[in-house]
């Protein structure tokens, strides 16, 4: 009865590689988001998704492109990978883009060595 | 809490003590703010929220106080336990689409 899963949970890669995180949401909601924390826990948006639209996209390397194949679905793929981007990718989800909660998965931490 | 350094600020209060972490927030025209509780190895966790017009809101064991003059935001948690030990941010919403833009975090850590 997960509400937010990811996968992988871990995920250890090359420099140059590309890879992808999934993210699905059983809870019904709309709006969906990718944020990265660092390695100080600072977890800051990267994009977020209402009914399959692109409604947030911050300031990311066009190397980030999320997919969202339906509104239950958000998934993150990188290119080329960094080692700056090795960090802790949170999916979350939430109902609408009103006031309101953002239920969090559980996070995939990505080594890129 | 501000983030300082490399470290989290940290809180460390006795078990069953009250607990009250603070935050400065950054944009006056926020109209929403939650607190969240991030364990070790898990994602963040709904606490408590509130809206820009209200200067209080309690939950259970949490109170949540809001002061838009100075900008301040804190969360109270009464009779701390060990399950409390957590790092605990505060987020604002800070435009359109449900944006939230989080504080730098503070580490609770109680003490038996």
């Amino acid at each position: 009865d997960t509400a937010v899963s990811q996968t992988p949970k871990y995920l250890v890669t090359q420099m140059g590689n590309d890879k992808s995180i999934k993210c699905e949401q059983n809870l019904g909601h709309d709006t969906m988001y990718w944020y990265k924390q660092d390695s100080k826990k600072f977890l800051k948006i990267m994009f977020s998704y209402n009914n399959k639209e692109l409604i947030i996209n911050e300031t990311v390397p066009n190397r980030f492109s999320p997919k969202s194949p339906d509104k239950a679905h958000l998934n993150l793929h990188i290119n080329s990978l960094e080692l700056g981007d090795s960090a802790v990718y949170f999916c979350a989800s939430s109902q609408g883009q009103s006031l309101g909660e953002q239920y969090f998965g559980p996070g995939t931490r990505l080594t890129v060595t | 809490g501000e983030s300082v350094g490399l470290h989290l600020p940290t809180l460390s209060v006795q078990e069953g003590d009250n607990s009250i972490i603070n935050c400065a927030y950054s944009n006056s025209a926020s109209d929403y703010f939650i607190w969240y509780k991030q364990e070790s190895g898990k994602g963040p966790q709904f606490i408590i929220d509130i809206r820009s017009n209200m200067d209080k809101r309690q939950g259970q064991r949490v109170t949540v106080l809001l002061n838009k003059t100075v900008k301040h935001l804190s969360l109270q948690i009464a009779a701390t336990q060990p399950g409390d030990s957590a790092v605990y941010f505060c987020a604002e919403r800070t435009g359109g689409g449900n944006k939230l833009t989080f504080g730098t975090g503070t580490q609770l850590k109680v003490e038996l």
